[in-house]
Protein backbone atom coordinates (compact mmCIF):
# COMPACT_ATOMS: atom_id res chain seq x y z
CA UNK A 1 0.00 0.00 0.00
CA UNK A 2 1.10 3.45 0.16
CA UNK A 3 3.44 4.62 1.96
CA UNK A 4 3.64 8.14 3.80
CA UNK A 5 7.54 9.17 4.82
CA UNK A 6 7.47 11.36 8.06
CA UNK A 7 10.50 12.32 10.08
CA UNK A 8 12.32 13.15 12.30
CA UNK A 9 11.63 9.47 13.92
CA UNK A 10 12.34 11.11 17.01
CA UNK A 11 12.89 14.90 18.82
CA UNK A 12 14.65 16.00 22.00
CA UNK A 13 14.27 19.64 22.46
CA UNK A 14 13.92 21.80 25.37
CA UNK A 15 11.16 23.99 26.72
CA UNK A 16 11.16 27.20 24.61
CA UNK A 17 12.57 26.08 21.20
CA UNK A 18 10.12 25.74 18.02
CA UNK A 19 9.49 21.89 16.39
CA UNK A 20 9.03 21.10 12.74
CA UNK A 21 8.15 17.72 11.69
CA UNK A 22 6.81 16.55 7.98
CA UNK A 23 5.62 13.99 6.06
CA UNK A 24 6.50 13.20 2.40
CA UNK A 25 4.93 10.37 0.05
CA UNK A 26 5.76 9.54 -3.94
CA UNK A 27 1.65 9.95 -4.02
CA UNK A 28 -0.93 12.39 -4.02
CA UNK A 29 -3.42 13.22 -1.18
CA UNK A 30 -6.12 14.85 -1.03
CA UNK A 31 -6.36 15.81 3.08
CA UNK A 32 -3.58 15.68 5.54
CA UNK A 33 -4.39 15.76 9.17
CA UNK A 34 -2.49 15.71 12.20
CA UNK A 35 -2.92 13.76 15.39
CA UNK A 36 -1.14 13.40 18.42
CA UNK A 37 -1.30 10.26 20.69
CA UNK A 38 -0.50 10.57 24.51
CA UNK A 39 0.66 7.88 26.50
CA UNK A 40 -2.15 5.33 26.76
CA UNK A 41 -4.56 6.72 24.64
CA UNK A 42 -5.70 7.08 21.27
CA UNK A 43 -5.21 9.74 18.42
CA UNK A 44 -6.21 12.77 19.13
CA UNK A 45 -6.87 15.29 15.79
CA UNK A 46 -4.66 18.85 16.08
CA UNK A 47 -4.75 19.50 12.94
CA UNK A 48 -7.18 19.01 9.39
CA UNK A 49 -6.08 20.18 5.70
CA UNK A 50 -8.47 20.22 3.12
CA UNK A 51 -6.85 22.18 0.25
CA UNK A 52 -3.31 22.04 -1.34
CA UNK A 53 -1.24 25.04 -0.29
CA UNK A 54 -3.30 25.78 2.72
CA UNK A 55 -1.60 26.99 5.90
CA UNK A 56 -3.84 26.23 9.03
CA UNK A 57 -2.95 27.23 12.88
CA UNK A 58 -4.53 25.73 16.01
CA UNK A 59 -2.60 27.73 18.95
CA UNK A 60 1.09 27.11 18.53
CA UNK A 61 0.40 24.80 16.19
CA UNK A 62 0.58 25.10 12.01
CA UNK A 63 0.47 23.14 9.40
CA UNK A 64 0.79 22.77 5.68
CA UNK A 65 -0.90 21.39 2.85
CA UNK A 66 1.90 21.10 0.61
CA UNK A 67 1.73 22.49 -2.89
CA UNK A 68 2.60 19.33 -4.74
CA UNK A 69 -0.46 17.80 -3.10
CA UNK A 70 2.68 15.43 -1.62
CA UNK A 71 3.74 16.38 1.43
CA UNK A 72 2.68 18.67 4.86
CA UNK A 73 4.67 19.67 7.23
CA UNK A 74 3.66 20.90 11.60
CA UNK A 75 5.67 23.39 13.09
CA UNK A 76 4.96 23.47 17.09
CA UNK A 77 6.07 27.16 18.39
CA UNK A 78 7.40 27.52 22.31
CA UNK A 79 7.17 24.23 22.93
CA UNK A 80 5.89 23.18 26.33
CA UNK A 81 6.62 20.19 28.56
CA UNK A 82 2.78 18.78 27.58
CA UNK A 83 3.82 18.92 23.74
CA UNK A 84 5.16 15.39 24.59
CA UNK A 85 3.67 12.41 22.90
CA UNK A 86 3.50 11.04 19.44
CA UNK A 87 2.81 12.79 16.23
CA UNK A 88 1.22 11.38 13.49
CA UNK A 89 0.42 12.54 9.73
CA UNK A 90 -2.29 10.99 7.66
CA UNK A 91 -3.25 11.37 4.77
CA UNK A 92 -6.40 10.35 2.67
CA UNK A 93 -6.13 10.11 -1.10
CA UNK A 94 -9.91 10.17 -1.67
CA UNK A 95 -12.50 12.37 -0.16
CA UNK A 96 -14.73 9.95 1.49
CA UNK A 97 -12.25 9.50 4.78
CA UNK A 98 -12.29 5.78 3.66
CA UNK A 99 -9.03 4.76 4.52
CA UNK A 100 -6.37 6.89 5.92
CA UNK A 101 -2.69 6.07 5.46
CA UNK A 102 -0.16 6.82 8.64
CA UNK A 103 2.93 8.14 8.75
CA UNK A 104 5.23 6.20 11.48
CA UNK A 105 5.02 8.96 13.83
CA UNK A 106 7.45 11.16 15.51
CA UNK A 107 8.62 11.02 19.30
CA UNK A 108 8.63 14.52 21.10
CA UNK A 109 10.83 14.69 24.01
CA UNK A 110 10.85 18.21 25.40
CA UNK A 111 13.04 18.81 28.59
CA UNK A 112 11.99 21.67 31.06
CA UNK B 1 -20.61 15.97 22.76
CA UNK B 2 -19.04 12.54 24.00
CA UNK B 3 -16.34 10.83 21.35
CA UNK B 4 -15.77 7.38 20.36
CA UNK B 5 -16.16 5.00 23.34
CA UNK B 6 -14.30 1.94 23.49
CA UNK B 7 -14.82 -1.15 26.69
CA UNK B 8 -13.16 -2.95 27.63
CA UNK B 9 -10.25 -0.53 28.17
CA UNK B 10 -7.95 -3.54 29.14
CA UNK B 11 -8.25 -6.65 28.99
CA UNK B 12 -5.90 -10.09 30.26
CA UNK B 13 -6.92 -13.20 28.87
CA UNK B 14 -5.26 -16.16 28.43
CA UNK B 15 -4.92 -17.69 24.96
CA UNK B 16 -7.66 -19.44 23.73
CA UNK B 17 -9.83 -17.39 25.10
CA UNK B 18 -12.83 -15.25 23.59
CA UNK B 19 -12.31 -12.29 22.95
CA UNK B 20 -15.05 -8.95 22.36
CA UNK B 21 -14.09 -5.50 21.87
CA UNK B 22 -17.07 -2.51 21.59
CA UNK B 23 -16.95 0.54 20.01
CA UNK B 24 -19.89 3.05 19.91
CA UNK B 25 -19.22 6.31 17.47
CA UNK B 26 -20.06 9.57 17.31
CA UNK B 27 -23.82 10.03 16.93
CA UNK B 28 -23.92 10.86 13.37
CA UNK B 29 -20.86 9.64 11.81
CA UNK B 30 -21.72 7.31 8.95
CA UNK B 31 -18.08 5.46 8.99
CA UNK B 32 -16.38 3.40 11.93
CA UNK B 33 -12.77 1.91 11.16
CA UNK B 34 -10.62 -0.68 13.91
CA UNK B 35 -7.25 -0.44 13.80
CA UNK B 36 -4.23 -2.10 15.14
CA UNK B 37 -1.52 -0.29 16.80
CA UNK B 38 2.19 -2.56 17.77
CA UNK B 39 5.34 -1.26 18.30
CA UNK B 40 6.40 -2.85 15.57
CA UNK B 41 3.67 -2.49 12.77
CA UNK B 42 2.56 1.00 13.94
CA UNK B 43 -1.40 1.86 13.01
CA UNK B 44 -2.72 -0.90 11.10
CA UNK B 45 -6.17 -0.51 9.92
CA UNK B 46 -8.30 -3.98 10.32
CA UNK B 47 -11.96 -3.16 8.93
CA UNK B 48 -14.08 -0.14 8.30
CA UNK B 49 -18.15 0.14 7.69
CA UNK B 50 -19.81 2.46 5.63
CA UNK B 51 -23.04 3.24 6.52
CA UNK B 52 -22.95 -0.13 8.97
CA UNK B 53 -21.58 -2.44 5.50
CA UNK B 54 -18.52 -3.53 5.86
CA UNK B 55 -16.32 -2.10 3.20
CA UNK B 56 -12.74 -3.38 3.30
CA UNK B 57 -11.73 -6.45 5.71
CA UNK B 58 -8.79 -6.65 3.68
CA UNK B 59 -6.54 -5.82 7.19
CA UNK B 60 -7.56 -8.55 9.11
CA UNK B 61 -5.20 -11.07 10.08
CA UNK B 62 -6.86 -14.41 9.85
CA UNK B 63 -10.51 -15.76 10.06
CA UNK B 64 -10.01 -15.92 13.91
CA UNK B 65 -10.68 -11.67 13.97
CA UNK B 66 -14.43 -10.91 12.81
CA UNK B 67 -16.22 -7.58 12.93
CA UNK B 68 -19.83 -6.74 12.96
CA UNK B 69 -21.76 -3.87 13.46
CA UNK B 70 -25.44 -4.36 13.62
CA UNK B 71 -26.31 -0.58 14.48
CA UNK B 72 -25.08 2.44 13.63
CA UNK B 73 -24.31 3.47 17.19
CA UNK B 74 -22.66 -0.12 17.98
CA UNK B 75 -19.61 -1.97 16.74
CA UNK B 76 -17.69 -5.16 18.10
CA UNK B 77 -14.38 -7.03 17.08
CA UNK B 78 -14.03 -10.31 18.25
CA UNK B 79 -10.88 -12.54 18.16
CA UNK B 80 -11.65 -16.23 18.39
CA UNK B 81 -9.80 -17.89 19.45
CA UNK B 82 -7.00 -15.57 20.96
CA UNK B 83 -3.06 -15.62 20.37
CA UNK B 84 -0.71 -14.11 21.88
CA UNK B 85 0.75 -12.42 19.36
CA UNK B 86 -2.72 -10.81 19.18
CA UNK B 87 -1.74 -8.52 21.90
CA UNK B 88 -1.92 -5.01 21.15
CA UNK B 89 -3.62 -1.96 21.49
CA UNK B 90 -7.04 -1.65 19.64
CA UNK B 91 -8.58 1.53 18.22
CA UNK B 92 -12.05 2.05 17.27
CA UNK B 93 -12.30 5.67 14.70
CA UNK B 94 -15.17 7.15 13.48
CA UNK B 95 -15.96 9.95 10.68
CA UNK B 96 -18.80 11.60 8.98
CA UNK B 97 -16.40 13.35 5.99
CA UNK B 98 -12.61 12.91 5.77
CA UNK B 99 -11.73 13.56 9.58
CA UNK B 100 -11.37 10.24 11.52
CA UNK B 101 -12.24 10.51 15.37
CA UNK B 102 -10.23 7.78 17.47
CA UNK B 103 -11.36 6.36 20.50
CA UNK B 104 -9.21 5.58 23.89
CA UNK B 105 -8.03 2.25 22.62
CA UNK B 106 -8.37 -1.17 24.08
CA UNK B 107 -5.39 -2.57 25.54
CA UNK B 108 -5.57 -6.28 24.77
CA UNK B 109 -2.97 -8.66 26.54
CA UNK B 110 -2.83 -12.46 25.63
CA UNK B 111 -1.25 -14.85 27.74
Amino acid sequence: GQQLNQSPQSMFIQEGEDVSMNCTSSSIFNTWLWYKQDPGEGPVLLIALYKAGELTSNGRLTAQFGITRKDSFLNISASIPSDVGIYFCAGDQETSGSRLTFGEGTQLTVNP
Amino acid sequence: DAGVIQSPRHEVTEMGQEVTLRCKPISGHNSLFWYRQTMMRGLELLIYFNNNVPIDDSGMPEDRFSAKMPNASFSTLKIQPSEPRDSAVYFCASSYRETQYFGPGTRLLVL
